[in-house]
């Protein structure tokens, strides 16, 4: 168990739907970040907040949301959901923004539209 | 412009060999990070070594070593004493220096195959 809690693990849904995905970070950890690892793309960066704030974004895609709330849990809302959208959802979480100790990964949600 | 790269989509290792995994990396930042993550058919990413810019020794993690060469931009990944357990995708990963930029930009992995 790395620490960093991710549900659900597995998700299925049809074309059109929304779905959210929960993180919780590694106690103690204040920055949550968000990648999209599918076999096209392979790993891409999402989003990062920090102590609540949004610190960075990367390839997110207008369909998708996210936040972090006070308790520092993250959630990953995607919403008109396609085909495309198809991946492993991880979060990952750090201390401050990342270094020696590395980012620590949650197990994933993989997501399946169909 | 890809900024990691790693040419070795796969490999196949003896068991107990020693296994390279080459990865490449471009940026012009001159504080960075440099990280190796293991993937196994799980599918979880579990950290294995950083690599700092200004680190003056190469990196090393119990069975992981970091061949780290600043001017040639490679960090490369040595697993000593291959096991069949080692079986998983590797990734090369950076996090480039700056206020707000510290997320990963990942390379596209290796799979290694360790044979019995």
């Amino acid at each position: 168990d790395s620490g960093v809690t991710q549900t659900p693990k597995h998700l299925i849904t049809a074309t059109g739907q929304r779905v959210t995905l929960r993180c919780s970070p590694r106690s103690g950890d204040l920055s949550v970040y968000w990648y999209q690892q599918s076999l096209d793309q392979g790993l891409q960066f999402l989003i990062q907040y920090y102590n609540g704030e949004e610190r960075a974004k990367g390839n997110i895609l207008e369909r998708f949301s996210a936040q972090q709330f006070p308790d520092l849990h993250s959630e990953l809302n995607l919403s008109s959901l396609e085909l495309g959208d198809s991946a492993l959802y991880f979060c990952a979480s750090s201390v401050g923004f990342g270094g020696p100790d590395g980012y620590t990964f949650g197990s994933g949600t993989r997501l399946t539209v169909v | 412009a890809q900024k990691i790269t790693q040419t070795q989509p796969g490999m196949f290792v003896q068991e107990k060999e020693a296994v390279t995994l080459d990865c490449t990396y471009d940026t012009s930042d001159p504080s960075y990070g440099l990280f190796w993550y293991k993937q196994p058919s799980s599918g979880e990413m579990i950290f294995l070594i950083y690599q700092g810019s200004y680190d003056q020794q190469n990196a090393t993690e119990g069975r992981y070593s970091l061949n780290f060469q600043k001017a040639r931009k490679s960090a490369n990944l040595v697993i000593s004493a291959s096991q069949l357990g080692d079986s998983a995708m590797y990734f090369c990963a950076m996090r480039e220096g700056g206020d707000s930029n510290y997320q990963l930009i990942w390379g596209a992995g290796t799979k290694l195959i360790i044979k019995p």
